[in-house]
């Protein structure tokens, strides 16, 4: 069974820094670009990053380019997502996302972490 | 960057009836199209990918249809758990983007 496990969200001051973690489990994760989706509370999913297998290749929303970073540790099957410079407009459940083999549609899904940016 | 433009905002049916849901692209998509599903408090879920493909363990119910920049999606015969908040994606280009969710509620 796929299972995707996401961790690291919390409340942080406007202009910090918070790293999220994906674990995930039951496929061959090497094999799988991953993602991270995004949804502010009570509004719709946004799109924020993906990487490749082996994280040669990254994309990102412009929204966040510059200061989210995506990486992976395959050895350790997990998926990061490094935050820095973070906006009250950050604030949202940040879901990991698993690719359907290359496709960028997203077949299965974490339970999303929070992440909360307020003084 | 491409909008998706989902229809109507909020759709009101009863369990038996049949729902049709919009999906409109700024530009086209070809058929790079797919709806998740997202019910209350749970992550979403793929229903559709490629315009008509119906991802694993997807009722027949549920199809999809449409090219270019209109999109359909239908659930024929609602059931009681079909009421959620449904999502159009694209993968035609970046970045990607989602519709802004239709809302399907019990009359």
């Amino acid at each position: 069974e796929v299972q995707l496990v996401e961790s690291g969200g919390g409340l942080v001051q406007p202009g910090g820094s918070l790293r999220l973690s994906c674990a995930a489990s039951g496929f061959t994760f090497s094999s799988y670009w991953m993602h991270w989706v995004r949804q502010a509370p009570g509004k719709g999913l946004v799109w924020v990053s993906r990487i490749d297998g082996d994280g040669s290749y990254t994309n990102y929303a412009d929204s966040v380019k510059g200061r989210f970073t995506i990486s992976r540790d395959n050895a350790k099957n997990t998926v990061y997502l490094q935050m820095h410079s973070l906006r009250a407009e950050d604030t949202a459940v940040y879901y990991c996302a698993r690719d359907l083999k290359v496709t960028n549609w997203f077949d299965s899904w974490g339970q999303g972490t929070l992440v909360t940016v307020s003084s | 960057e491409i909008v998706l433009t989902q229809s109507p905002a909020t759709l009101s049916l009863s369990p038996g009836e049949r729902a049709t849901l919009s999906c409109r692209a700024s530009q086209s998509v070809g058929g790079y199209l797919a709806w998740y599903q997202q019910k209350r408090g749970q992550a979403p879920r793929l229903l559709l990918y490629d315009t008509s493909n119906r991802a694993t363990g997807i009722p027949a119910r549920f199809s999809g249809s449409g090219s270019g920049t209109d999109f359909t999606l239908t659930i024929s015969i609602l059931e009681p758990e079909d009421f959620a908040v449904y999502y159009c994606q694209h993968r035609s280009n970046w970045p990607l983007t989602f519709g802004q969710g239709t809302r399907l509620e019990i009359k």
